[in-house]
């Protein structure tokens, strides 16, 4: 399965400001995804991080707050834009398999939270 | 959307009973199932998956059960085991790849 780095793993950010999040993926793949996991809670897709084109954004998500990049097959980034407290959360990157279609791997999350 | 309903919301267990986590979906076009364990501190990973042409799948001491007719799905632990507590996430998918999970399930295992 593919092997995900995501930078920073935790971070605490003062309100108003912005935090992009990385995701490294150690192959080429299809889609990428990015979701929201806020404390306790479960897993809401934010994001498909489409490359070469604007990401595909799910409802309650828009692109000024979550702004997200995919230059290439193995990388993107999310952007949390304009923090307030209710954005703390953890974020993760999730890909899936060329091979095996459904079968999504995650990131180890970036745990935000904002002051 | 798919809405997906996850029972029980925590689970407790004598270390070598068993553990049931039950599921619904509301979609029928719903044609994949996978089950996640989140460990505190880590991104979910994927423990056993069934589709919908499977009734039933088995790894080792996990196995899931499909009931498409009644749209649910069953995540089964047998001999459980310290090291299995964790919260267990289902989800359902239908075929434009997007997951829908389940509020997810907190399960402690007793020594």
């Amino acid at each position: 399965s593919a092997v995900i780095s995501q930078k920073p793993s935790r971070d605490i950010c003062q309100r108003g400001t912005s935090l992009t999040i990385q995701c490294q993926v150690d192959s080429q793949v299809t889609m990428m995804f990015w979701y929201r996991q806020q404390p306790g809670q479960s897993l809401t897709l934010i994001a498909t991080a489409n490359q070469g084109s604007e990401a595909t954004y799910e409802s309650g998500f828009v692109i000024d707050k979550f702004p997200i990049s995919r230059p290439n097959l193995t990388f993107s980034t999310l952007t949390v834009s304009n923090m307030s407290p209710e954005d703390s959360s953890i974020y993760l990157c999730s890909v899936d398999h060329s091979n095996k279609p459904y079968g999504y791997t995650f990131g180890s999350g970036t745990r935000l939270t904002v002051v | 959307g798919e809405n997906v309903e996850q029972h029980p919301s925590t689970l407790s267990v004598q270390e070598g009973d068993s553990a049931v986590i039950k599921c619904t979906y509301s979609d029928s076009a719903s044609n994949y199932f996978p089950w996640y364990k989140q460990e505190l501190g880590k991104g979910p990973q994927l423990i056993i998956d069934i589709r919908s042409n499977v009734g039933e799948k088995k790894d080792q001491r996990i196995a899931v059960t499909l009931n498409k007719t009644a749209k649910h799905f069953s995540l089964h632990i047998t001999e459980t085991q310290p090291e299995d507590s964790a919260v267990y996430f289902c989800a359902a998918s239908i075929v434009d790849y997007k997951l829908s999970f389940g509020a997810g399930t907190t399960v402690t295992v007793r020594a």
